[in-house]
C-alpha cells in the first residue's frame, strides 16, 4: 500500500529538548516536504527536498532542520523546541514537484511544546 | 514572489452548489490542484487542472483560467460529509535556480447546513 508514515503521531515535550519527527514513504518519490498547520494559517511549508541530498527552505524554516540521506526518509529535527512550534505537522511526498503529481500526506503529528 | 488567495470560509445548504475560488501568482506555473481535508485528518487529492477549462469528477469539478491566474472548485449536490477545508495548490519555481516547491493556499472552510 502506497503511504507516507510519520512518527510520532502525538508528542508532548519540554522547551529545549531536541526531538525528531520521522517521515518515510514507500513510493520511490523524489519530492518530499514538511508542512505545519495552525488555525487560520493553512498549510505552511517548512522545508522541502527535490531529491536525495537536496533540501531547501520553505516559508517558515526557522527553528527546524531536515536531512535527506535516503530517498525514502525525510526527518524533521527540532534542535531546541519552543512553545511557538506547537502545531500539527504533515510530511508529504510526490513523484516530482508538479501539481499534476498527486501529493500524498502522512497522517500528521500533533506536537505540543510546554 | 508567490501567493494564493482563497476565501477563508464558505457556508452552503445541503443539496446546493458551491464554488470556491482561488487566485494565484507564481512563476513557472504547471497547474492548479485541489485538496480536501476533514477535521483531524490529512489533506487528500481531489483534482488537477493543467489546461484551461473544466475538469469533472463526479460531484466535483475544477476550472482553470491561466490568463486570469484563477481557478475554482465546484461542488454539486452538497452532502454533509463535504464539510471540510479545501486547499488550492500550485508549484512555484525559484527564479534563479531549478528548485520547485509546492505552495498551498490558506484553505477555505466549507460548512454545510441541513
Amino acid at each position: 500500500e502506497a503511504q507516507v508514515t510519520q512518527n510520532p503521531r502525538y508528542l508532548i515535550t519540554v522547551t529545549g529538548k531536541k526531538l525528531t519527527v520521522t517521515c518515510s514513504q514507500n513510493m520511490n518519490h523524489e519530492y518530499m516536504s514538511w508542512y505545519r498547520q495552525d488555525p487560520g494559517l493553512g498549510l505552511r511549508q517548512i522545508y522541502y527536498s527535490m531529491n536525495v541530498e537536496v533540501t531547501d527552505k520553505g516559508d517558515v524554516p526557522e527553528g527546524y532542520k531536515v536531512s535527506r540521506k535516503e530517498k525514502r526518509n525525510f526527518p524533521l529535527i527540532l534542535e531546541s523546541p519552543s512553545p511557538n512550534q506547537t502545531s500539527l505537522y504533515f510530511c508529504a511526498s510526490s513523484l516530482e514537484a508538479r501539481p499534476g503529481n498527486t501529493i500524498y500526506f502522512g497522517e500528521g503529528s500533533w506536537l505540543t511544546v510546554v | 514572489g508567490q501567493s494564493l488567495e482563497q476565501p477563508s470560509e464558505v457556508t452552503a445548504v445541503e443539496g446546493a452548489i458551491v464554488q470556491i475560488n482561488c487566485t494565484y501568482q507564481t512563476s513557472g506555473f504547471y497547474g492548479l490542484s485541489w485538496y480536501q481535508q476533514h477535521d483531524g485528518g490529512a489533506p487528500t487529492f481531489l483534482s488537477y487542472n493543467a489546461l484551461d477549462g473544466l475538469e469533472e469528477t463526479g460531484r466535483f469539478s475544477s476550472f482553470l483560467s491561466r490568463s486570469d491566474s484563477y481557478g475554482y472548485l465546484l461542488l454539486q449536490e452538497l452532502q454533509m460529509k463535504d464539510s471540510a477545508s479545501y486547499f488550492c495548490a500550485v508549484t512555484h519555481r525559484e527564479v534563479y535556480s531549478s528548485a520547485s516547491k509546492i505552495i498551498f493556499g490558506s484553505g477555505t472552510r466549507l460548512s454545510i447546513r441541513p
